[in-house]
């Protein structure tokens, strides 16, 4: 069963303001991944990290930072929103070594910027 | 351009029948495949997974069949129970050429009538 955990479940925020999508899991997966989502797309990786301290943008350009200073926690930072970050934003983490492992996902944050 | 397509936006099947989906690929470099389930406000579930080195997968009701001349795979699921209407994504990743970033489709979203 896996354990990760996303902050909040929805945001209506307005424009210009900062924010911080949480993202922690319980498992000790040293890789972590951000996704974006709108409705009816692929899930498009954002942002990535394989441990502490190691970070690296995904294949869509995204505005946002994400740090990664705990194994455990992953948060993901817009620091000026715009209507156009309105979208789902998912978090998954997996297991480390040579092989693919399944990626597990958080509920996710829908967030909208009005 | 779309590495991995689902083609078919949607499937409506009735319970007790074969739900059959479909995903297509593009990048040869794709050698490990993965289905996802995504019920409404949750992240993604892992379903099942197939590496290149074999044809099928089964777990359960779902086998997953993968036909890499084509670069074709699909998910069976019999028999088809309500609980089971969701939106399925297919992932690829290129684990051996060192990417452990999935690749996801859109999306298909299947409806299992009682």
């Amino acid at each position: 069963e896996a354990d990760i955990y996303q902050t909040p479940r929805y945001l209506v925020i307005g424009t210009g303001k900062k924010i911080t999508l949480e993202c922690s899991q319980t498992m000790g997966h040293d890789k972590m991944y951000w996704y974006q989502q709108d409705p009816g797309m692929e899930l498009h990786l954002i942002h990535y990290s394989y441990g502490v301290n190691s970070t690296e943008k995904g294949d869509l350009s995204s505005e946002s930072t994400v740090s990664r200073i705990r194994t455990e926690h992953f948060p993901l930072t817009l620091e000026s929103a715009r209507p156009s970050h309105t979208s789902q934003y998912l978090c998954a983490s997996s297991e480390p070594g040579p092989v693919v492992y399944e990626q597990f996902f958080g509920p996710g944050t829908r967030l909208t910027v009005l | 351009d779309q590495q991995v397509k689902q083609n078919s936006p949607s499937l409506s099947v009735q319970e007790g029948r074969i739900s059959i989906l479909n995903c297509d690929y593009t990048n040869s470099m794709f050698d490990y495949f993965l289905w996802y389930k995504k019920y409404p406000a949750e992240g993604p579930t892992f379903l099942i997974s197939i590496s290149s080195i074999k044809d099928k997968n089964e777990d359960g009701r779902f086998t997953v069949f993968l036909n890499k001349s084509a670069k074709h795979l699909s998910l069976h699921i019999v028999p088809s129970q309500p609980g089971d209407s969701a939106v399925y994504f297919c992932a690829a990743s290129a684990a051996q050429g060192g990417s452990e970033k999935l690749v996801f489709g859109k999306g298909m979203k299947l409806t299992v009538n009682p």
